[in-house]
């Protein structure tokens, strides 16, 4: 089992619809992530949350918003998509100082918008 | 450009043969991780080797960093069917910090 759990696995929405994909881990980590990947790509940083304070934005679109409501949850919030945003999502989470343990991600949230 | 190059692109290999895959990278690093994913899903930690150490060990995993050459491979040896699955370097990550990851190399194990 993932400690970094995802909520939905999978999510077809059209382009004019408001949803939001969700993260939870319980391992007291204090930086969690947002990645996009596409088939066959690799996973490419979108946003990052470090003590609930986003630190980092890879220039993502502002139809994607993300949200850390606490230290244990980490939202992104989607609107107004275009058919190539259809992707896996995925979230990450991390302790510093305890590097060696590397990332631990979730299973994903598969988009899809019609 | 991605951080990290990795080949080849796709190895396909018979069970309990030894799989190596390369990773280069541009920039001066700290660490250089690699992850393992299964038919798309989530990405899992396998191994992180550090700046200072030249080769590391995991159970079937060995990891080589040469910094001079700013690449790295990782070895897994006697192969299972069970590794198939798509292997990406990353590097990065200090403190809050960005991990990028390579291009990934899709490895098959045929039983």
């Amino acid at each position: 089992d993932t400690e970094v759990t995802q909520t939905p696995k999978h999510l077809v929405m059209g382009m004019t619809n408001k949803k939001s994909l969700k993260c939870e881990q319980h391992m007291g980590h204090r930086a969690m992530y947002w990645y996009k990947q596409k088939a066959k790509k690799p996973p490419e940083l979108m946003f990052v949350y470090s003590y609930e304070k986003l630190s980092i934005n890879e220039s993502v679109p502002s139809r994607f918003s993300p949200e850390c409501p606490n230290s244990s949850l980490l939202n992104l919030h989607l609107h107004a998509l275009q058919p190539e945003d259809s992707a896996l999502y995925l979230c990450a989470s991390s302790e510093p100082g305890r590097t060696h343990y590397g990332y631990t991600f979730g299973s994903g949230t598969r988009l899809t918008v019609v | 450009s991605q951080q990290g190059e990795e080949d080849p692109q796709a190895l396909s290999i018979q069970e309990g043969e030894n799989a190596t895959m390369n990773c280069s990278y541009k920039t001066s690093i700290n660490n250089l991780q690699w992850y393992r994913q299964n038919s798309g899903r989530g990405l899992v930690h396998l191994i992180l080797i550090r700046s200072n150490e030249r080769e590391k060990h995991s159970g079937r995993l060995r990891v080589t960093l040469d910094t001079s050459k700013k690449s790295s491979s990782l070895l897994i040896t006697a192969s299972r069917a069970a590794d198939t699955a798509s292997y990406f370097c990353a590097t990065g990550g200090t403190s809050y910090g960005k991990l990028t990851f390579g291009q990934g190399t899709i490895l098959t194990v045929h039983p």
